[in-house]
């Protein structure tokens, strides 16, 4: 049983298109995370929420909102998708937003846009 | 520059050899954790730990909180170790920084 999940694994379309990536956690958690990776596999986050409520919100283009409609589920969806977009994203969650907890992390969710 | 400096940046090893990767950090931490991704590209949490050390089967991670540094340490390395090793700090408001990671590369 797969504690962090996201959906899709796999994702290329075109620039200028919207996208979503879902991501859903069987763990209880409290908090959960969206992180890129880019083509330097250099991992930075994006957005935290805990409880349903945006606790960190980087330096992200405002094409990308984050949803979370209870707390074991944070979606990720993406306006005009440009080529710069194409990475790796992770969604992760922890027991709380105290900063010392375990990360459980999904697999990834690899956006290519062309 | 980096809040998060690891070294090195890649790494080559024997099979069998103890291998050590540092990282040092600039900012205040509410914990450290190392993290461990595969060739297929799925991350793992190794570790967390705020002070002291912890071990799990071959790998030790030590913090010295003074020093802003911590090292994670492979015994008995084994080709199935290839990964890349990252490391990552929080603070208290849950800002989270990331190093750039560590390439590791274990030969049989």
């Amino acid at each position: 049983d797969t504690a962090v999940s996201q959906t899709p694994k796999y994702l290329v379309t075109q620039m200028g298109n919207d996208k979503s990536i879902k991501c859903e956690q069987n763990l209880g958690h409290d908090t959960m995370y969206w992180y890129k990776q880019d083509s330097k596999k250099f991992l930075k986050i994006m957005f935290s929420y805990n409880n349903k409520e945006l606790i960190i919100n980087e330096t992200v283009p405002n094409r990308f909102s984050p949803k979370s409609p209870d707390k074991a589920h944070l979606n990720l969806h993406i306006n005009s998708l440009e080529l710069g977009d194409s990475a790796v994203y992770f969604c992760a969650s922890s027991q709380d937003n105290s900063g010392a907890n375990v990360l459980t992390f999904g697999a990834g969710s690899r956006l290519t846009v062309l | 520059k980096n809040e998060v400096e690891q070294s090195p940046q890649n790494l080559t090893a024997q099979e069998g050899e103890f291998i050590t990767i540092n990282c040092s950090y600039s900012v205040g931490i509410s914990a450290l954790h190392w993290l461990q991704q595969h060739p297929g590209g799925g991350i793992v949490s190794l570790f967390m730990l705020s002070s002291g050390k912890k071990k799990h089967g071959r790998l030790i991670a030590t913090i010295n909180i003074q020093e802003k540094h911590s090292s994670l340490h492979i015994t008995a390395s084994h080709p199935r170790d290839s990964a890349v090793y990252i490391c990552a700090v929080t603070n208290t408001g849950n800002q989270f920084y990331f190093g750039t990671g560590t390439s590791l590369t274990v030969i049989p």
